[in-house]
């Protein structure tokens, strides 16, 4: 059964740091994995998916990453901005439904103070 | 294109009543997804459908019942609502050859 942890669940940075979300995992043989993000009363928008062919994804400021061997993915925000602000979302597909549908972290809120 | 659609935006019931929530999507997606939200808990899967007439349970099914006639649409359905069911509705479509899930604005619900 898979299983998605996300760490850390807040955080707090001033305006201008780089920071790393961090997913893991616990079945490694997963399809792609995906990171969304969600802004308060809001729903899911789709950031990044990494395919399990490859080992990064970038768009823009953000950068993810994917590690099956370790069961982990990280999500690198450079040049954080207070319109960062939002919760993050990491989902990896359910095992035994191949690529669909998904299971979730609970998500790291993030706040970046001007 | 519209994309993933839901309604109502918000809606209050009482223990006991019945209600269905939309989801339609305008892309042709053959897979489709309904989740919900609460506090603590993340995102944990009701229902889903791989195309019309083919659907599974979730993580959470017990309380809703869902059907898929078209393609374009996958209504939840609440038989008899309970304040457990409070919570926020998402719904979400993929298509079969790609991997990248969209949804759609949620339904918040209050169950009084």
């Amino acid at each position: 059964k898979q299983e998605v942890t996300q760490i850390p669940a807040a955080l707090s940075v001033p305006e201008g740091e780089n920071l790393v979300l961090n997913c893991s995992f616990t079945d490694s043989a997963i399809y792609n994995l995906q990171w969304f993000r969600q802004d308060p009363g809001k729903g899911l928008t789709s950031l990044l998916l990494i395919q399990s062919s490859q080992r990064e994804q970038t768009s823009g400021r953000l950068n993810a990453s994917l590690d099956k061997s370790s069961g982990r993915s990280t999500l690198y925000i450079a040049a954080s901005q207070p319109g960062d602000s939002a919760t993050y979302l990491c989902a990896a597909p359910r095992a035994d439904s191949g690529n669909t549908p998904l299971v979730f972290g609970k998500g790291t809120r993030l706040s970046v103070i001007a | 294109n519209a994309g993933v659609t839901q309604t109502p935006k918000f809606q209050v019931l009482k223990t006991g009543q019945s209600m269905t929530l939309q989801c339609a999507q305008d892309m042709n997606h053959e897979y489709m997804s309904w989740y919900r939200q609460d506090p603590g808990m993340g995102l944990r899967l009701i229902h889903y459908s791989v195309g019309a007439g083919i659907t599974d349970q979730g993580e959470v099914p017990n309380g809703y019942n869902v059907s898929r006639s078209t393609t374009e649409d996958f209504p939840l359905r609440l038989l008899s609502a309970a304040p457990s069911q409070t919570s926020v509705y998402f719904c979400a479509s993929r298509p079969a050859g790609g991997d990248e899930q969209f949804f759609g604005p949620g339904t918040r619900l209050t169950v009084l």
